[in-house]
């Protein structure tokens, strides 16, 4: 079955103490990328990748490390968590953008909440 | 600054009504606009909009771009309760491979 797999699903965590969420798709995709969704603001980019080893910046991407060493996973590392990122993360995955533009498919989601 | 702005925030209707969303952007060097579900989980692709005046339809749904004044519409009839749901909202361009959403609209049906 064709998917995105993000995990853990839910993590719950203090202050400073560094995370990793893994972001796996079995799909060949090239493009990758994570988001961030509160309330009120909706979804917003935080970082993404056209491929293997190269990564950019999105919207967000203050306090967050991604890196791309496989194609198939994109891991968010978040090195000093603060609560200002508790929030539900998506990661998703498509194709490189063609033509008219691409369309992403999403993981699960993993909520975080850090105290 | 590139946005996506959509209204209503929210709607409430009844089985049965039909209803339009409304999505409008500025955006540098467009590419393209694209439209999601988003239950209590993930977004799920709808749409993807990329000229003007040809709609896209899937049963109950449909969607049509604007690119001369910028927007996008979603249109649902005879809505059921498990169109409830918020719809996003999301728009490429050719500068950059990053997709800006919306906040999204949230759309409540009730039988």
């Amino acid at each position: 079955e064709a998917q995105v797999t993000q995990n853990p699903r839910y993590l719950i965590t203090v202050t400073g103490k560094k995370l990793t969420v893994t972001c796996s798709q079995n799909m060949n995709h090239e493009y990758m990328s994570w988001y961030r969704q509160d309330p009120g603001l909706g979804l917003r980019q935080i970082y993404y990748s056209m491929n293997v080893e190269v990564t950019d910046k999105g919207d967000v991407p203050e306090g967050y490390k991604v890196s791309r060493k496989e194609k198939r996973n994109f891991p968010l590392i978040l090195e000093s968590p603060s609560p200002n990122q508790t929030s539900l993360y998506f990661c998703a995955s498509s194709f490189r953008p063609r033509q008219g533009g691409y369309e992403q498919y999403f993981g699960p989601g993993t909520r975080l909440t850090v105290t | 600054e590139d946005k996506v702005v959509q209204s209503p925030l929210s709607l409430v209707v009844h089985e049965g009504d039909t209803v339009t969303l409304n999505c409008s952007y500025e955006v540098t060097n467009f590419r393209s606009l694209l439209w999601y579900k988003q239950e209590k989980k993930a977004p799920t692709f709808l749409f993807m909009l990329t000229s003007s005046g040809i709609e896209k339809k899937s049963g109950r749904l449909s969607s049509i771009l604007d690119k001369k004044e910028l927007f996008s519409i979603l249109n649902i009839t005879a809505t059921q309760t498990g169109d409830s749901a918020v719809y996003l909202c999301a728009v490429s361009s050719y500068n950059t491979d990053k997709l800006i959403f919306g906040t999204g609209t949230r759309l409540q049906v009730f039988p």
